[in-house]
């Protein structure tokens, strides 16, 4: 039982280049989420997908698209990357709202 | 949106000390969530609340819905302990989908 994998662990791109972070879990869960960690900030919300089907912004989605591709996958876009962009981004599901969250073990994303 | 602060920011202990750490958030919610968080490694949830005390362990986590907070507590500390502590409250008291996270407690616990 894997939980929630994330892909990949480490990642850098140039300034303008794109990149697609994937996210899957086998715990067969409703909703998803896409957070950022950055020194010295709380975990801040990208995007989540309530349900199968459904997507809505968090607090910080501008720059970034998200699939929720079937139950099990929850993907996160960077369509021109920025350094700004520089971050560690975690992937988290849970069964459902009165859950708590699981979380992947985060993608190290580098933007020069 | 609620506003979460936690204190203190950085602790460090003596292996054997009893820890607390606490968290205070501006809304009334329905559960309180306390998460771990290894240094270079991923978070993992410790507890979900929504009044009294939960104990896990050497973990024990408290919260007064009237007061809007909440003590982690940690007894006999142990340097495997040492981690990033956070607290994460639903974002507007309604709806427990989005969350807002405190920005951690950075606990080191020495041998």
């Amino acid at each position: 039982n894997a939980g929630v994998t994330q892909t990949p662990k480490f990642q850098v791109l140039k300034t303008g280049q794109s990149m697609t972070l994937q996210c899957a879990q086998d715990m067969n869960h409703n909703s998803m989420y896409w957070y950022r960690q950055d020194p010295g900030m709380g975990l801040r919300l990208i995007y989540y997908s309530a349900s199968e089907g459904t997507t809505d912004k968090g607090e910080v989605p501008n720059g970034y698209n998200v699939s929720r591709l079937n139950k099990r996958e929850f993907s996160l876009r960077l369509e021109s990357a920025a350094p700004s962009q520089t971050s560690v981004y975690f992937c988290a599901s849970r069964v459902s709202a009165n859950q708590p969250q699981h979380f992947g073990d985060g993608t190290r994303l580098s933007i020069l | 949106k609620n506003e979460v602060e936690q204190s203190p920011q950085n602790l460090t202990a003596q292996e054997g000390e009893f820890i607390t750490i606490n968290c205070s958030y501006s809304v009334g919610i329905s559960a309180l969530h306390w998460l771990q968080q290894h240094p270079g490694g991923g978070i993992v949830s410790l507890f979900m609340l929504s009044s009294g005390k939960k104990k896990h362990g050497r973990l024990i986590a408290t919260i007064n819905i009237q007061e809007k907070h909440s003590s982690l507590h940690i007894t006999a500390s142990h340097p495997r302990d040492s981690a990033v502590y956070i607290c994460a409250v639903p974002n507007s008291g309604g709806s427990n989908y989005k969350l807002t996270f405190g920005k951690g407690t950075l606990l080191t616990v020495n041998p």
